[in-house]
C-alpha cells in the first residue's frame, strides 16, 4: 500500500455539466476526509466519513455536492451542475481513527484538481 | 471560532541556514493537536511534524523542531541546515480531538543556493 490515491488527477468540464471524482484512503483507515483548496489558501474542510457513515459536512458543501463511503473503503465526491467557482483543487486524507496522535494523523492524497469552464 | 493564522505569506532562506515560520491559532479547547504539512509545488500535501497539545516538550524531528507556547497559542516551526529540497508551501494546521482539521493560509519557503 503506498498511501491515498485519487483519480483523476486533473479534470476539465463544462459549466453545467457533472463531475464525480475518487479517493482509495490507505489500507484499514477508517476514516476518509474532502477538502477543496483555492489557490493561495489553506485546505478548507468538506466532509469525512467513520467507515461507511457521514459524519459531518461543512456548510461550504451545497446541495450539489454529494459524498460517497459505500463500502467504507473508497469514496467518491460528485458535483453536479459546476459552476466557474468550483475550480479548485479537491483534496482526500485518511486517518486510521485510532486513539493516540499517530490515529489522528491525517495523511492526503495527490488531488483532483478541477477547472470548469 | 478556531482560527490558523500564519501572518508570513513567504519567506527566504539560504541553504544551510535556519528559518521559522510562525503561526498562531485561536481556540478554548484544551485539549488538541498541531501539525506542520509541506506541500511542495504540484505535489502532495506531507506530514513534516506534529505536537500534541497536552505535551510541554516540543517535537522535533530531524532538521526539524516546534516552539509550542501553549497559553500563547503560537505553535512555530524551525527548519535548521535548510536543504533546497525544503522548498515548499508550508501549512499549519489545528486539529480538535477526533474533528476536521483547520489550516492557515500557508508559507511559501524559498531556499536559496
Amino acid at each position: 500500500d503506498t498511501g491515498v490515491s485519487q483519480n483523476p488527477r486533473h479534470k476539465i468540464t463544462k459549466r453545467g455539466q457533472n463531475v464525480t471524482f475518487r479517493c482509495d484512503p490507505i489500507s484499514e483507515h477508517n476514516r476518509l476526509y474532502w477538502y477543496r483548496q483555492t489557490l493561495g489558501q489553506g485546505p478548507e474542510f468538506l466532509t469525512y466519513f467513520q467507515n461507511e457513515a457521514q459524519l459531518e459536512k461543512s456548510r461550504l458543501l451545497s446541495d450539489r455536492f454529494s459524498a460517497e463511503r459505500p463500502k467504507g473503503s473508497f469514496s467518491t465526491l460528485e458535483i453536479q451542475r459546476t459552476e466557474q467557482g468550483d475550480s479548485a483543487m479537491y483534496l482526500c486524507a485518511s486517518s486510521s481513527g485510532l486513539a493516540g496522535p499517530h490515529g489522528e494523523t491525517q495523511y492526503f492524497g495527490p488531488g483532483t484538481r478541477l477547472l470548469v469552464l | 471560532a478556531q482560527t490558523v493564522t500564519q501572518s508570513q505569506p513567504e519567506m527566504s532562506v539560504q541553504e544551510a541556514e535556519t528559518v521559522t515560520l510562525s503561526c498562531t491559532y485561536d481556540t478554548s479547547e484544551s485539549d488538541y493537536y498541531l501539525f506542520w504539512y509541506k506541500q511542495p509545488p504540484s505535489r502532495q500535501m506531507i506530514l513534516v511534524i506534529r505536537q500534541e497539545a497536552y505535551k510541554q516538550q516540543n517535537a522535533t524531528e530531524n532538521r526539524f523542531s516546534v516552539n509550542f507556547q501553549k497559553a500563547a497559542k503560537s505553535f512555530s516551526l524551525k527548519i535548521s541546515d535548510s536543504q533546497l529540497g525544503d522548498a515548499a508551501m508550508y501549512f499549519c494546521a489545528y486539529l480538535p480531538t477526533g474533528n476536521q482539521f483547520y489550516f492557515g493560509t500557508g508559507t511559501s519557503l524559498t531556499v536559496i543556493p
